[in-house]
């Protein structure tokens, strides 16, 4: 069973680096599959922010492209999401969650349980 | 940018039949995926690629998609469905989530 366990700060300041870990279990990210961040607002919807394959392709959502980067760390089976120059709008539950489908057929099929980040000082 | 329109609530009887729309320019030249999530949980599949019912989905849940329309139909529905479902669909590369709708079983 593939399991997603985000981890990180649950407190960042504005103007600081926003930086969460995505542990993944039961599944080797070197298989396969694309591996994604999606973030939700308090009492708003979902967001995607992008995606990274094992090799390293990324796509990101444009809105937020130029403060996002998200790498992949094969050897120790997890993917990461840094954003950088954060505001109280970036407040939110972060998932990580698998990609599945071919190209401009993706969906979530798996999801980590979330992490609540919030932007203050 | 691409947007996909759900209507923000539905209501439905147990027993009967709810349907949430989700509304996008051509989507159905696109695949829609639906999401359930319940409160305080993390979001579930319920279908992929316009019709596809994931593993351990009651046959309740079904999907279409035509036109600019795709729909989220649940058959027969139970106190056990309320929850908000989000509609999901990708243009190019970049991965789009609807507004959500929230569904009361009344």
């Amino acid at each position: 069973q593939v399991q997603l366990q985000e981890s990180g700060p649950g407190l960042v300041k504005p103007s600081e680096t926003l930086s969460l870990t995505c542990a993944v279990s039961g599944y080797s990210i070197n298989t396969g599959y694309y591996w994604g961040w999606i973030r939700q607002p308090p009492g708003k919807g979902l967001e995607w922010i992008g995606s990274i394959y094992h090799s390293g392709s990324t796509y990101y959502n444009p809105s937020l492209k130029s403060r996002v980067t998200i790498s992949v760390d094969t050897s120790k089976n997890l993917f990461s999401l840094k954003l950088t120059s954060v505001a109280a709008a970036d407040t939110a539950v972060y998932y990580c969650a698998r990609t599945s489908g071919s190209y401009s057929r993706y969906y979530f099929d798996y999801w980590g349980q979330g992490t609540l980040v919030t932007v203050s000082s | 940018s691409y947007e996909l329109t759900q209507p923000p609530s539905v209501s439905v009887s147990p027993g009967q039949t709810a349907t949430i729309t989700c509304s996008g320019d051509k989507l159905g030249d696109k695949y829609a995926s639906w999401y359930q999530q319940k409160a305080g949980q993390s979001p579930v599949l319920v279908i992929s690629e316009d019709n596809k019912r994931p593993s351990g989905i009651p046959e309740r849940f079904s999907g279409s998609n035509s036109g600019n329309t795709a729909t989220l139909t649940i058959s027969g529905t139970q106190a056990v469905d309320e929850a908000d479902y989000y509609c999901q669909a990708c243009d190019s590369s970049t991965v789009v989530f609807g507004g959500g709708t929230k569904l009361t079983v009344l």
